[in-house]
């Protein structure tokens, strides 16, 4: 069966520090793979999703980017952090074009 | 791109009633997702609809999906403590270039004992 791992569960990062946040599948092959933002209590803000290796569309202009360097290996990343990207991160991912996607457990940021 | 409106935003209901959540899109869907999710955590597939007229059923809560594909409803029946979450509804555009999922602002559920 497929699975997702997400990690960290949580961090706490100063302003201006680096991020790097990973998200692995295990059991299938060519996923689409997302990297959401989660504001508390609210929807989910589509930031990154990936269709391939090295493919990488971006949905929101910001601080952030990502990267895809294996075929199930989906890494969030930041130089500088903001307080701005304090937030709930959820890595996601789904196969074939329409189908259900599947949630990691999340990565909740603090920036101070 | 696609929006999708939720509403309500949140929702307190006494256990036992029951209760429906909406969402609405700006464009015609290809795919309408259900989730729900507990606070802190990450979000449980519910159900997929994808037909006009489409409804399907998980326990005590049914989704559906109206003729035009732009307006799904999800129902709770006889609502439990158990259901208190945040759901939320996904959806695939038709013209869905790079299999893009987005999502609404998601209605917080909570069940009165």
């Amino acid at each position: 069966s497929q699975t997702i791992h997400q990690w960290p569960a949580t961090l706490v990062q100063p302003v201006g520090s680096p991020l790097s946040l990973e998200c692995t599948v295990e059991g299938t092959s060519n996923p689409n793979l997302y990297w959401y933002r989660q504001a508390a209590g609210r929807g989910l803000q589509l930031l990154f999703y990936s269709v391939g290796i090295g493919q990488i569309s971006s949905e929101v202009p910001q601080n952030l980017s990502a990267s895809r360097p294996q075929d199930r290996q989906f890494i969030l990343s930041s130089k500088k952090l903001l307080l701005s990207d304090s937030g709930f991160y959820l890595c996601a991912w789904s196969q074939g074009a329409v189908t259900e996607a599947f949630f990691g457990q999340g990565t909740r940021l603090t920036v101070v | 791109s696609q929006e999708l409106e939720q509403s309500p935003q949140s929702l307190i209901v006494q256990e036992g009633k029951n209760l429906t959540i909406n969402c609405t899109s700006s464009k015609t869907l290809y795919g309408l997702y259900w989730y729900k999710q507990k606070y802190g955590e990450g979000l449980i597939f519910l159900m997929m609809l994808q037909k006009g007229g489409e409804e399907k059923s998980h326990e005590k809560i049914t989704a559906k999906l109206d003729e035009k594909k732009q307006q799904s409803s999800l129902h709770i029946t006889a609502s439990q403590p158990s259901h208190a979450g945040i759901y939320l509804c996904g959806a695939a555009p038709y013209n869905n270039a790079g299999n893009m999922l987005t999502f609404g602002g998601g209605t917080r559920l909570m069940v009165k004992p």
